[in-house]
């Protein structure tokens, strides 16, 4: 069965710096999306992505985060200078069309020290 | 989107069915009922989704109530990899965001 695969599995980063989470959708899917989970909470909707550009994202989704689709198969989450409360699960999910289902990779988890 | 209101946490034994009970009655006419779950803190699985009648696939069964101010998921012989939280999330169909709550959750027991 097809996959949604993210990378690394687990990230530990300083404060302040910089980190790019992977996220390989199935490839023939059209619409991606970006959700955390903070240890402990609900999963959380960050950002969809569709078309090149981002159709819409949460209030979490300020300006320390961007996507991008830099080469037609990858989908990437960038946080400019990470903050300690970013220490979450980030799951990559991505989906055919819009009617039904996402399919959810397995998670980054991401730790900020 | 409309809220949903879950039991924190149900139990079942192993081979039985599952009935995960689901309230969402603020839902309007052209919102859908998803259901997703979530094994120990791996990425949120799709299982079904309905708008008014009542669904089946090979994972689970939807049945949505005449008002649709309810449904229950059944899962009809479960198995101890279907512990998991289990979200009941009402949506509309094309919307670019699912907003989970604390979902059930479910612990099947030998």
């Amino acid at each position: 069965e097809p996959e949604v695969t993210q990378t690394p599995s687990h990230q530990v980063t300083q404060m302040g710096q910089e980190v790019i989470l992977r996220c390989v959708p199935i490839s023939n899917h059209l619409y991606f999306y970006w959700y955390r989970q903070i240890l402990g909470q609900k999963v959380e909707f960050l950002v969809s992505f569709y078309n090149n550009e981002i159709s819409e994202k949460s209030e979490i989704f300020d300006d320390q985060f961007s996507v991008e689709r830099p080469d037609g198969s990858n989908f990437t989450l960038k946080i400019r200078s990470t903050k300690l409360e970013d220490s979450a699960m980030y799951f990559c999910a991505s989906s055919e069309n819009i009617y039904y289902g996402y399919t959810f990779g397995s998670g980054t988890r991401l730790t900020v020290v | 989107d409309a809220k949903t209101t879950q039991p924190p946490s149900m139990d079942c034994a192993e081979g039985r069915a599952a009935n995960l009970p689901c309230n969402h009655s603020t839902i309007s006419g052209n919102e859908y009922v998803y259901w997703y779950r979530q094994i120990h803190s791996q990425g949120p699985q799709y299982i079904i989704h309905g708008l008014k009648n009542n669904e089946t696939n090979e994972m689970a069964s939807l049945i949505i109530t005449e008002d649709r101010k309810s449904s229950t998921l059944i899962l009809p012989h479960a198995t101890l990899r279907d512990t998991a939280v289990y979200y009941c999330i009402v949506s509309l169909q094309g919307a670019q965001k699912l907003v989970f709550g604390q979902g059930t959750r479910l612990t099947i027991n030998p």
